[in-house]
């Protein structure tokens, strides 16, 4: 299971776009990039999920470089309920369901 | 489309005791997996389950176990409780496999069981 590498904690303000990038050196070829959302005491709520070069939806962008050896997820105009702990993840799809979390990235957004 | 439900929502043993905490996948996902959430140790891996059959298992002792119905919904007991067993219980499901579309098959997570183990 590639292990993933992001920052404990990101300070933004309102209105601002973050970025929080995660290293996976050792991504296999078969492995897809994840981030999950997680407020204390939820579950985590999935955010995006990408292969390669960028995906886009509703809620954020997934940057990734065409090594894969990292990602960025980006969200544009934070506010303060985007306070929460950002998680990157890598998984191999199909046959493998099971999902290894670090310890996240924990995004406190300023008024 | 309802998401992934758990039952209940919060629950308070005592050490030695068992416990049984449900969920309910997504309508349409086979697989359910199970994590443990304490503020030390983070999110673990359980197990998973897919056509009532476990499929993967993390590094859990045997106290910990898990099934699977026919209509996918699940269920997790863990047997002779230990203080360190208290924790944020959550189940994901997803569709396992049966996509056409690997990058489809994400997981959901319910909104989790909080045990207390006094």
């Amino acid at each position: 299971l590639a292990k993933t590498t992001q920052p404990i904690s990101m300070d933004s303000y309102e209105g601002q776009e973050v970025n929080i990038t995660c290293s996976h050196n050792n991504i296999a070829t078969n492995d897809y990039i994840t981030w999950y959302q997680q407020f204390p005491s939820q579950g985590p709520r999935f955010i995006i999920q990408g292969y390669k070069t960028k995906v886009t939806n509703e809620v954020a962008s997934l940057f990734i470089p065409a090594d894969r050896k990292s990602s960025t997820l980006s969200l544009p105009r934070v506010s303060l309920s985007d306070t929460a702990v950002y998680y990157c993840l890598v998984w191999s799809g199909a046959g493998s369901y099971q999902l290894t979390f670090g310890k996240g990235t924990k995004l406190s957004v300023i008024p | 489309k309802a998401g992934v439900t758990q039952t209940p929502r919060y629950l308070i043993k005592t050490r030695g005791q068992q416990v049984t905490l449900s969920c309910s996948p997504i309508s349409g996902h086979r697989s359910v997996s199970w994590y443990q959430q304490t503020p030390g140790q983070g999110l673990q891996f359980l197990f998973e389950y897919f056509s009532e059959t476990q499929r993967n298992k993390g590094n859990f002792p045997g106290r910990f176990s898990g099934r699977q119905f026919s209509n996918s919904r699940s269920e997790m007991n863990v047997s002779t409780l230990e203080l360190g067993d208290s924790a944020l219980y959550l189940c994901a499901s997803s569709l396992g496999g049966l996509s056409n579309s690997l990058s489809t098959d994400t997981q959901y997570f319910g909104p989790g069981t909080r045990l207390t183990v006094l």
